[in-house]
């Protein structure tokens, strides 16, 4: 079985600071990695879809990059806001198009 | 567009029963997937469709059937409802193939509860 993993788990930070998180997946064989915000009682919703070695994105104060060498893709979230209140998913797209979901970091902006 | 649709919202079964719940999407994505939402465990896909007629089984596929006759419907039927199978699911679909805006559209859930 090929695992994502997100760390941490979950997350407090004070309203106004900065924060990220670490989506991990196997390096061979990649496709294309996938972002989701996910607010409670809501569904997921898309951030990016990376596909490149080396790419950016960015959405307003989040942003994401992605090495795909080694594995891993950072989520950033600057100047966080109450209302960045969700669990973030990332999700591999192993080149069958199927999407395998970590299970997300739950992060929570203390006023 | 309505984006992703499912019915019902909510569901009570009896151990036993069988049911359907039902997706529908009108973006004319090829790809269309249904996951189980359980407490710790993340999204767990259950099965998979890359276009009308062809399925594939996802991480937890016992216990649940699919098909795919039109791109625009994917719906799951529960054979025989168990109390294990008492979770929330969601159904998304995107479009398939290498491309940075294949990001994928989730319904809104079905809370299903088997006693």
């Amino acid at each position: 079985i090929l695992n994502v993993e997100q760390s941490p788990q979950s997350l407090h930070v004070q309203e106004g600071d900065s924060t990220n998180f670490t989506c991990s997946f196997p390096s061979s064989n990649f496709y294309a990695l996938h972002w989701y915000r996910w607010e409670t009682a809501k569904s997921p919703e898309a951030l990016f879809v990376m596909t490149l070695n080396g790419d950016e994105k960015k959405k307003g104060r989040i942003s994401a990059t992605l090495n795909t060498k080694e594995g891993y893709s950072y989520l950033y979230i600057k100047g966080s806001q109450p209302e960045d209140s969700a669990t973030y998913l990332c999700a591999f797209n192993f080149g069958n198009e199927k999407l395998t979901f970590g299970t997300g970091t739950r992060l929570t902006i203390i006023p | 567009n309505a984006g992703v649709t499912q019915t019902p919202k909510f569901q009570v079964l009896k151990t036993g029963q069988s049911m359907t719940l039902q997706c529908a999407q009108d973006m004319n994505h090829e790809y269309m997937s249904w996951y189980r939402q359980d407490p710790g465990m993340g999204l767990r896909l259950i099965h998979y469709s890359v276009g009308a007629g062809i399925t594939d089984q996802g991480e937890v596929p016992n216990g649940y059937n699919v098909s795919r006759s039109t791109t625009e419907d994917f719906p799951l039927r529960l054979l025989s409802a168990a109390p294990s199978q008492t979770s929330v699911y969601f159904c998304a679909s995107r479009f398939t193939g290498l491309a940075e805006n294949n990001e994928q559209f989730f319904g809104p859930g079905t809370r299903l509860t088997v006693l």
